[in-house]
């Protein structure tokens, strides 16, 4: 069955960088563009960015270029987030989801909590 | 701000219908698939809608999914407790080169 698991995480300072990782398996995980969401308390869904399945093609929200990288390694299976710079407002849970643009998502993460505080 | 606008929420009985609007424009719905999502609190969104109107495997058909113009709406019949949740919709637009979603719409089975 499709899998997607999410980690890394955690509370950082402003300033500060985290690195997300997406671990996928259960379907051939390079035939698929992939994408990240996040989720801030309380609030509804904000896309982050995405990546086709081969990371020729990536796209940001403005919210986050400049300071966000996704990348993908499709021999392990894993899609990444690096944040650097990160600000108050990044708070949030992120999910990656399978699926990318105007296609539908069809399976999504479990979500990894990211919290910028001094 | 959402660029796609839907009603922060919703009410109706058991059994009843309801719809939820999504509205947007050109740019995002108007020459874009739009998608739904169902929340329920303290989970992962997951896919209900595809393509305008088309379920994925496992979706009952109380759920339906329409497009016209730069509008889109789902609708969901026999309303259940369990149908309690978030909805969102959700595309792509050309202008922003971005994926949008809206504000959200919370169902309450009354």
């Amino acid at each position: 069955q499709v899998q997607l698991v999410e980690s890394g995480g955690g509370f950082v300072k402003p300033g500060g960088s985290l690195r997300l990782s997406c671990a996928a398996s259960g379907f051939t995980f390079s035939d698929y563009y992939m994408t990240w969401i996040r989720q801030a308390p309380g609030k509804g869904l904000e896309w982050v960015s995405y990546i086709s399945s081969v990371g020729s093609t990536i796209y940001y929200a403005d919210s986050v270029k400049g300071r966000f990288t996704i990348s993908r390694d499709n021999a392990k299976n894993s899609l990444y987030l690096q944040m650097n710079s990160l600000r108050a407002e990044d708070t949030a849970v992120y999910y990656c989801a399978r699926g990318a643009g105007a296609k539908g998502k069809d399976y999504w993460g479990q979500g990894t909590l990211v919290t910028v505080s001094s | 701000q959402s660029v796609l606008t839907q009603p922060p929420s919703v009410s109706a009985a058991p059994g009843q219908k309801v719809t939820i609007s999504c509205s947007g424009s050109s740019s995002n719905i108007g020459n874009n698939y739009v998608s739904w999502y169902q929340q329920l609190p303290g989970t992962a969104p997951k896919l209900l809608i595809y393509d305008n109107n088309m379920r994925p495997s496992g979706i009952p058909d109380r759920f339906s999914g329409s497009k016209s113009g730069t509008s889109a709406t789902l609708g969901i019949t026999g309303l259940q407790t369990g149908d309690e949740a978030d909805y969102y919709c959700g595309t792509w637009d050309s202008s922003l080169s971005a994926e949008v979603f809206g504000g959200g719409t919370k169902l309450t089975v009354l």
